[in-house]
């Protein structure tokens, strides 16, 4: 039973526009949201994060949204570049309760941004 | 060296051999994890080791054993695995909860069971 989900394996985007990842998750205990980002050959590594007391953070390029009612968060790149094509992977925390604390990751999805 | 180095980089292991997979973190973090990738799954949590004591087994078959000697070292010992084991194995650290202070990842060991 996947507990944080990212149902689009694959995403494919032009350089300049706006990529959009969507993750969902299920349980409501979960307070704390990290995006990660793997290169081939490499381990994952952090991009940006929210906390569930806020709706948005943005850093440079990445915002990430999060919308609790609907148990979503997505992730904006904007402009997005061809150094970002990557596989992005969502991932989630819950300081109190069944996870205590580490972190429950979806499956990724593959971004791929043309020239 | 800095950050998280996973040695080796890859293995390929028959069902019938016993290796082991090594971790070190020179962040001086106080958790360490191991995870495993498979081919479209989630990251999978595997083993939690928080200041050198187990405090999560997700469940894990015992052909994989971990040891956390220090709390900058992590090893998994494989044993008679089986070819659906092959996947990617990172091993992970941190400071405290991930809501704090997130992972450090390293690169993984990519193990092929033949």
């Amino acid at each position: 039973d996947q507990q944080v989900k990212q149902n689009s394996p694959s995403l494919s985007v032009q350089e300049g526009r706006i990529s959009i990842l969507n993750c969902d998750y299920t349980n409501s205990m979960f307070d704390y949201f990290l995006w990660y980002k793997k290169y081939p050959a490499e381990g994952p590594t952090f991009l940006i994060s929210i906390s569930s007391i806020k709706d948005k953070n943005e850093d440079g390029r990445f915002t990430v949204f999060l919308n609790k009612s609907a148990k979503h968060l997505s992730l904006h790149i904007v402009p997005s570049q061809p150094g970002d094509s990557a596989v992005y992977f969502c991932a989630a925390s819950a300081k109190y309760g069944g996870s205590q604390g580490n972190l429950i990751f979806g499956k990724g999805t593959k971004l791929s941004v043309k020239p | 060296e800095t950050g998280v180095t996973q040695t080796p980089r890859h293995l390929v292991m028959g069902m019938t051999n016993k290796k082991s997979l090594k971790c070190e973190q020179h962040l001086g973090h106080n958790a360490m994890y191991w995870y495993k990738q498979s081919a479209k799954k989630p990251l999978e949590l595997m083993f939690v080791y928080n200041f050198k004591e187990q405090t999560e087994n997700n469940s894990v078959p015992s052909r994989f054993s971990p040891e956390c000697p220090n709390s900058s070292h992590l090893f998994l010992h494989l044993h008679t695995l089986q070819p659906e084991d092959s996947a990617l194995y990172l091993c992970a650290s941190s400071q405290g909860f991930a809501k704090d202070y997130g992972y450090t990842f390293g690169s993984g060991t990519r193990l092929t069971v033949v």
